[in-house]
């Protein structure tokens, strides 16, 4: 089952930054919060990922709060090429050292002109 | 460095034929990764590699499905007598998995099985 909670779609206006929410109040203390997209018939991208700290790269920056138990994907300066549906997942550690990603139904994001 | 790349990246098959789908992981990546994602819906994981042993199977992966790494590079993905639920897009993923923090998994472009 999915552990996290975002709302359906958002929409963003070009060059504004977009904010992304994302619930995961049963997060466990070794989960690591993962923030993927995609992007129409292309599979999955990587974006960024997280554990309690707040994280920077080249695409975004994840912001999560002190508790864990929410976060939030930010895009700096959104283009209409970050329309996409934005997946915040918690990666669940398999009993053979493996990590599965549970996807849930995700952030459709509209970036418009 | 090239990316994960899957063959073919569509396909139509009809009711009751067999299909087979390759994964050519990151060079180097010792962890490999199949889901399987429906329209409409998010991808759902469905079996794991650690070099060549598959190490775990979601209930998702029937009798009908077969997967292997033989030689812990590639992998292929079989389905047998498939039936028209089977029709989706099947993701590989891999990944390097030098400790929990450093073990991201990225994404192939997937291949779009029809079953008519």
């Amino acid at each position: 089952d999915a552990k996290t909670t975002q709302p359906p779609s958002m929409d963003c206006a070009e060059g504004r930054a977009a904010n992304l929410p994302c619930n995961h109040s049963t997060i466990s203390g070794n989960e690591y919060v993962y923030w993927y997209r995609q992007i129409h018939s292309q599979g999955p991208q990587y974006i960024i990922h997280g554990l309690k700290n707040n994280e920077t790269n080249e695409m975004a920056s994840l912001i999560i709060t002190e508790d864990r138990k929410s976060s939030t994907l930010i895009l700096p300066h959104a283009t209409l090429r970050d329309t996409a549906v934005y997946y915040c997942i918690v990666r669940v550690a398999l009993s053979n050292a493996g990590n599965m990603l549970t996807f849930g139904g995700g952030t459709r994001l509209m970036v418009k002109p | 460095d090239t990316g994960v790349s899957q063959n073919p990246r569509h396909k139509i098959t009809k009711r009751g034929q067999n299909v087979t789908f390759r994964c050519d992981p990151i060079s180097e990546h010792n962890r490999l990764y199949w889901y399987r994602q429906t329209l409409g819906q998010g991808p759902e994981f469905l079996t794991y590699f650690q070099n060549e042993a598959q190490l775990e199977k979601s209930r998702l992966l029937s009798d009908r499905f077969s997967a292997e790494r033989p030689k812990g590079s590639f992998s292929t993905l079989e389905i047998q007598r498939t039936e028209q639920g089977d029709s989706a897009m099947y993701l590989c993923a891999s990944s390097l998995a030098v400790s929990s923090w450093r073990d991201t998994q990225y994404f192939g472009p997937g291949t779009r099985l029809t079953v008519l």
